[in-house]
Formats: C-alpha cells, structure tokens, sequence
C-alpha cells in the first residue's frame, strides 16, 4: 500500500546548525507535500509544504526540496533555535483527491543549547 | 485556534466500555478525519469522510466507528472490539478544493486511557 517513510526518528543538534529530515514516498501519483510540526502536548501544525510542479520552496529559516524521480523530499532548517525543539511530519497525498493524507513516523528535532 | 474543537480532553475507560470523542469544527470544510498517534508511530488514520452522511475506513478502523450527521460535527466511538485503544487520538478537517491548499487543521487531542 501507499507508505512515506520518515528519517532520522530523532535529531539532536547544537544550537545555530542546520537540521535536515528526510522523506521517501510510495505513490507516484503523489503531488502534495506537507510538513507539519507538533510541539510537546500541543497540535500538529502546517509550516510549510510543496506540490510536485515545484523543486523547492523557502520560508525563512525552512525550505522544503522535492525530487519526483527518486520519490524524496527533505526539510531543510537552518540557525536552529530552542523553539524548533519538536517532531516533524512529512506528509504526501493527492491533492486533487486530498482525503487521504499519509504521514510519516515523525522524527523527535531536539535542539541543543 | 483553527476553528476545530475535540472534547473532552481527557478520557478514561474501563475495558469492556464504549466511549465517544466529539470532534465540532466552524470552518466549513467538507472533510474530517480521525487519527491516532501512539508513542513512535506518527499519525494513523482510523476514518475520514468527504462529505455528509459518508465516511470511509482508514488504515486502522477496526474497532472504532464514525458518523457524520452535520458537516460540523464527526464524533469517533471507541468500541469494546477495540484491542489496544489506550492513544492519543486526533480529529483534522480540510477543504476539498482540486488543485486548492487542502491544509488539515487538527484539533487538541483526548488522551483516552483504558484503565
């Protein structure tokens, strides 16, 4: 079946290094790509996501890459900061058909002071 | 906070019980889903529904059950057939919109523990 596999399940970095999660999706037919994160004991939430007509996307400290030959995307967070300290969802679907979102395992981003 | 409410907060069962989660959102959006997120295992969905009076089995719905009376409004029970039910459990709604931002916002969560 459809699957997203998520690396590393946990990530420690010093403070102001960059941190990098990684995603491998199953269904070609995938073309939406969203990140959430969920701080301790609070909601997922969107920070930033990417369809497949587009290679990369920037926001400030995050950017998303997205390579449809290999089925890979990545999130990129540069100058790490205590509030990054969270788990990260990659996520891939449809989007003309978005019912069904299939997330990743999440990986724990711990930021070191 | 999104619009997207989940109550109560905290739930405790005894085994051998039924238990609902309300999940109500104000931001008329056509779908709503249910997740469950256990330590290390991100978030598996139980059942998602796209409009009114329709819902579909997600990966794990097999002792869980769902209706979707009002577009507002798609509460889970937890049934006694449910082996392990013991989570954190997570309602999400979205648009629908082809081609549109299908975001899913998520609710605050219940943590449901079977005692």
């Amino acid at each position: 079946g459809e699957n997203v596999e998520q690396h590393p399940s946990t990530l420690s970095v010093q403070e102001g290094d960059s941190a990098v999660i990684k995603c491998t999706y199953s269904d070609s037919a995938s073309n939406y790509f969203p990140w959430y994160k969920q701080e301790l004991g609070k909601r997922p939430q969107l920070i930033i996501d990417i369809r497949s007509n587009v290679g990369e996307k920037k926001d400030q400290r995050i950017a998303v890459t997205l390579n449809k030959t290999a089925k890979h995307f990545s999130l990129h967070i540069t100058e790490t900061q205590p509030e990054d300290s969270a788990v990260y969802f990659c996520a891939a679907s449809r989007y003309s058909s978005a019912s069904k979102i299939i997330f990743g395992s999440g990986t724990r981003l711990s930021i070191r002071p | 906070d999104g619009g997207i409410t989940q109550s109560p907060k905290y739930l405790f069962r005894k085994e051998g019980q039924n238990v609902t989660l309300s999940c109500e959102q104000n931001l008329n959006h056509d779908a709503m889903y249910w997740y469950r997120q256990d330590p290390g295992q991100g978030l598996r969905l139980i059942y998602y529904s796209q409009i009114v009076n329709d819902f579909q089995k997600g990966d794990i719905a097999e002792g869980y059950s769902v209706s979707r009376e009002k577009k507002e409004s798609f509460p889970l029970t937890v049934t006694s057939a449910q082996k392990n039910p013991t989570a954190f459990y997570l309602c999400a709604s979205s648009t629908l919109l082809a081609g549109g931002n299908n975001e899913q916002f998520f609710g605050p969560g219940t943590r449901l523990t079977v005692l």
